[in-house]
């Protein structure tokens, strides 16, 4: 089934140790965004690829990067997690970010600083 | 700065209830909002998706009405079922901005007992 997967599903990192977070889709869509998602709060969007065109959201930490190799490959890289990195990170896809257009989600990596 | 709202927090009833969730927003200028399941620890899954020119929309036991002028929808479940226990999300897709940026609400966390 096409769809968006994440890996892992759990990340536990330490304090300021890098840590990678893996987003793939079989969908063959354009475009592709990470959110974060703290406990009970409205996932928020850090930055969004289209195609190959990175396009960072204001408020995004610098701490925060992204690489999207290839259509179906995209990852957030977190260079220094602090205690407050810790959220549920969610991956998402939609065709050409039309305005009718459904975006579709993976699962998330919940990730733990400690 | 657009801002959504979700009104309750947290909704906890009987099965076999018609209930009702709703979603505020400050800023009418939007192309479409969409309601979205989460299930506990999981991703997003869409619901409805309903065009800034639409009034509302149907699938199966849910039906998504919009009034964009006063900056309102509401999400209606008919005849809940244990089954649709999740937080339910809504978002809108912001005008004059690219590729579908999203902006969420906290959710409504919705509990359908036995």
């Amino acid at each position: 089934d096409a769809m968006v997967i994440q890996n892992p599903r759990y990340q536990v990192t330490q304090f300021g140790k890098p840590v990678t977070l893996s987003c793939s889709q079989t969908l063959n869509h354009n475009v592709m965004y990470w959110y974060q998602q703290k406990s009970s709060q409205a996932p928020k969007l850090l930055f969004h690829y289209y195609d190959k065109d990175f396009n960072n959201e204001a408020d995004t930490p610098d701490n925060f990067q992204s690489r999207r190799p290839n259509t179906s490959f995209c990852f957030l890289d977190i260079r220094s997690p602090g205690l407050g990195d810790a959220a549920m990170y969610l991956c998402a896809t939609s065709a050409s970010g039309g305005s009718g257009e459904t975006q579709y989600f993976g699962p998330g990596t919940r990730l733990l600083v400690l | 700065k657009q801002e959504v709202t979700q009104i309750p927090a947290a909704l906890s009833v009987p099965e076999g209830e018609n209930l009702v969730l709703n979603c505020s927003f400050t800023d009418s200028a939007i192309y479409n909002l969409q309601w979205f399941r989460q299930d506990p620890g999981k991703g997003l899954t869409s619901l409805l998706l309903i065009q800034s020119s639409q009034r509302e929309q149907t699938s199966g036991r849910l039906n998504a009405s919009l009034d964009k002028s006063s900056g309102r929808s509401t999400l209606y479940i008919a005849a809940s079922q244990p089954g649709d226990s999740a937080t339910y999300l809504c978002a809108v897709r912001r005008m004059n901005t690219g590729f579908q940026k999203l902006v969420f609400g906290t959710g409504t966390r919705l509990l359908v007992s036995p």
